[in-house]
């Protein structure tokens, strides 16, 4: 079963504009991580944003916000004022404690292109 | 500069002739992971290392061997690469197998021909 689910292949958004990019995972845990990386065409991976599964407040780093739904099990990024260098992958995994946390699973990603 | 560095970034190769791509890191970090990424399929672990000499398994590890010697090294070993071994390879590090945050260094692109 897939664990993390990313629907959008891609998504288009003008700039100044909010996007949301959609992520629904799947486990039995009741503490987890969820996390969301990005990656620009240079190809490095740059972690954006953590959600602990007891966090009760969404977390936010600058620009990005994750919509965390729990019960829907839902981890949406939203990237709030896009610029030009959003322009990239982006890819939702989680952390599931029966796995000792040592593994991330990653979702197949959701590529952004932000046009001026 | 806190990072993870890994060599070779690009490699072609022919099937069967061994190679090693190495990871360094200098945050003193214990965890440290392998992932590979191939289209429309994400990252998936290939192995990870909780700390000096302890290794285990991750989603796809056949085709492939590590070792720990060192805290900060974590190589990745092909002893007979094969074409479908071509793909992005990442190295990651982190404090503890719970911490918040994975660095990841810049990846090798490696080609199995």
């Amino acid at each position: 079963a897939q664990k993390i689910t990313q629907t959008q292949p891609g998504m288009f958004v003008q700039e100044k504009e909010a996007v949301t990019l959609d992520c629904t995972y799947d486990t039995s845990d009741q503490s987890y991580g969820l996390f969301w990386y990005k990656q620009p065409s240079s190809g490095e991976m740059i972690f954006l944003i953590y959600q602990g599964s007891y966090d009760e407040q969404n977390a936010t780093e600058g620009r990005y916000s994750l919509n965390f739904q729990k019960a829907r099990k839902s981890a949406n990024l939203v990237i709030s004022a896009s610029q030009l260098g959003d322009s990239a992958m982006y890819f939702c995994a989680m952390r599931e404690p029966h796995t000792g946390f040592q593994k991330l699973v990653f979702g197949t990603g959701t590529r952004l292109l932000v046009s001026p | 500069e806190a990072q993870v560095t890994q060599n070779p970034r690009y490699l072609i190769t022919v099937t069967g002739k061994k190679l090693t791509v190495t990871c360094s890191q200098n945050m003193n970090h214990e965890y440290m992971s392998w992932y590979r990424q191939d289209p429309g399929l994400g990252l998936r672990q290939i192995y990870y290392s909780m700390n000096v000499e302890v290794t285990d398994k991750g989603d796809v590890p056949e085709g492939y061997k590590v070792s720990r010697k060192e805290k900060r090294n974590f190589p990745l070993i092909l002893e007979s690469p094969s074409p479908n071994q071509t793909s992005l390879y990442f190295c990651a590090s982190s404090l503890s197998g719970s911490s918040h945050e994975q660095y990841f260094g810049p990846g090798t692109r490696l080609t199995v021909t």
